[in-house]
């Protein structure tokens, strides 16, 4: 167990809607990284949060945007959902951004976009 | 732009068997390279790190190599056993974020 924790474990939406998810860091963790993983496949890096702001981000659309808060848990939103958005969800927690830090992963949400 | 793959895509073994577990990376300015062992459905646990500077880390069963000039790594899973059946991803770190870039696993399977 990392400590880190996801919610929800999983759930369905349909093609249009929007959806949020959430993750709880790692106690002492100041930095949250959000990860995509399509079935078969590795998971991507969707954008990572450090100290509440954006701190890099992979190649995903704006319609993929988060949040993070002061006790440094966050959330990833997604709008206007799309087929291709069903995946696992995967989000990891860090002592710090960059460099070699470890990165503790959370045991996912599971979306399905219907 | 960092890639990363790995062979093969699956493996089925016979329990007791070892084997080796292969991936390669395109890009040697990395921290670190991570592997993880993931369960159907389930998110990412993970087995070794090796530090860039490192050549070898051993876990158990589990012994991965690092060879960063050529871009390889190897985990080697000595006498395989059932409860080993998982897929296995090989990442690298690297970066201003220090994200992780994964290859797309390896699925094994030990049959008794």
């Amino acid at each position: 167990e990392t400590g880190v924790t996801q919610s929800p474990t999983h759930l369905i939406k349909t093609r249009g809607q929007q959806v949020t998810l959430r993750c709880s860091s790692q106690s002492g963790h100041n930095t949250v990284s959000w990860y995509q993983q399509a079935l078969g496949q590795g998971p991507q890096f969707i954008f990572q949060y450090y100290r509440e702001e954006e701190n890099g981000r992979g190649n995903f659309p704006p319609r993929f945007s988060g949040l993070q808060f002061p006790n440094y848990s966050s959330e990833l939103n997604v709008n206007a959902l799309e087929l291709d958005d069903s995946a696992l969800y995967l989000c990891a927690s860090s002592l710090g951004s960059g460099g070699a830090v470890t990165q503790y992963f959370g045991p996912g949400t599971r979306l399905l976009v219907l | 732009k960092q890639e990363v793959t790995q062979i093969p895509a699956a493996l089925s073994v016979p329990e007791g068997e070892n084997l080796v577990l292969n991936c390669s990376f395109t890009d040697s300015a990395i921290y670190n390279l991570q592997w993880f062992r993931q369960d159907p459905g389930k998110g990412l646990t993970s087995l070794l790190l090796i530090q860039s500077s490192q050549r070898e880390q051993t876990s158990g069963r589990l012994n991965a190599s690092l060879d960063k000039s050529s871009g390889r790594s190897t985990l080697y899973i000595a006498a395989s056993q059932p409860g080993d059946s998982a897929t296995y991803l090989c990442a690298v770190q690297g970066g201003s974020q220090g994200n992780l870039i994964f290859g797309k696993g390896t699925k094994l399977s030990v049959k008794p």
